[in-house]
């Protein structure tokens, strides 16, 4: 089944720096890659999603980058706020398949 | 739309006692999903349903873990007997079934204590 590796598991960087959160996953045949947001004591929410068929995504200051030939995702921040101090985690979903296998999160804290 | 709706928000129960979680997915989607959120051992995927069948249930722990889907809007996940290591987060979440429905919307969580 699919594996998906995230890191770092903490990253702190100064208000306004940029933030790097990188995943790498194991199964060729994936094709869906969501990044999800979770602030202490919510539930996890989308913030950005990329397709196989695209190597990258923006959305204001958060992008996702895609190599499918490496198997590997980014997800960056730029210009980071206080506001963006959360647990982030990125996915992976097999072509065909319903379920989403996460990796396990990245703990981004911006320091003022 | 309310979101994925679950019950209790919190519990705390002590060992040996039964948990029930209930979940009532968005109207109109058709595949839910039970997931556990530990430190140790992050998002786990307990089970997941399409069209209320059970089509992968390889994540649930143990004998003691038990899900049902009795209709579209309704789900429960069971713990008998509970143990302290059962305590946890589990979140239930949902999705369109269609190829235009990738994301998955979770509910405010089940967090789980049992002493």
């Amino acid at each position: 089944g699919e594996n998906v590796e995230q890191h770092p598991s903490t990253l702190s960087v100064q208000e306004g720096d940029s933030a790097v959160i990188k995943c790498t996953y194991s199964d060729s045949a994936s094709n869906y890659f969501p990044w999800y947001k979770q602030e202490l004591g919510k539930r996890p929410q989308l913030i950005i999603d990329i397709r196989s068929n695209v190597g990258e995504k923006k959305d204001q200051r958060i992008a996702v980058t895609l190599n499918k030939t490496a198997k590997h995702f980014s997800l960056h921040i730029t210009e980071t706020q206080p506001e963006d101090s959360a647990v982030y985690f990125c996915a992976a979903r097999i072509q065909g398949a319903q379920k989403l296998v996460f990796g396990q999160g990245t703990r981004l804290t911006i320091n003022p | 739309d309310a979101g994925v709706i679950q019950s209790p928000r919190h519990e705390v129960t002590e060992m040996g006692q039964e948990v029930t979680l209930r979940c009532k997915p968005i109207s109109g989607h058709n595949s839910l999903f039970w997931y556990r959120q530990t430190m140790m051992r992050g998002l786990e995927l307990l089970i997941y349903f399409n069209n209320n069948v059970p089509i992968d249930d390889s994540g649930m722990p143990e004998d003691r873990f038990s899900a049902k889907m009795p209709n579209a809007s309704f789900s429960t996940l069971k713990i008998q007997p509970s143990e302290p290591r059962d305590s946890a987060v589990y979140f239930c979440a949902s999705r369109t079934g269609d190829s235009s429905g990738n994301t998955i919307y979770f509910g405010e969580g089940s967090w789980l204590t049992v002493v």
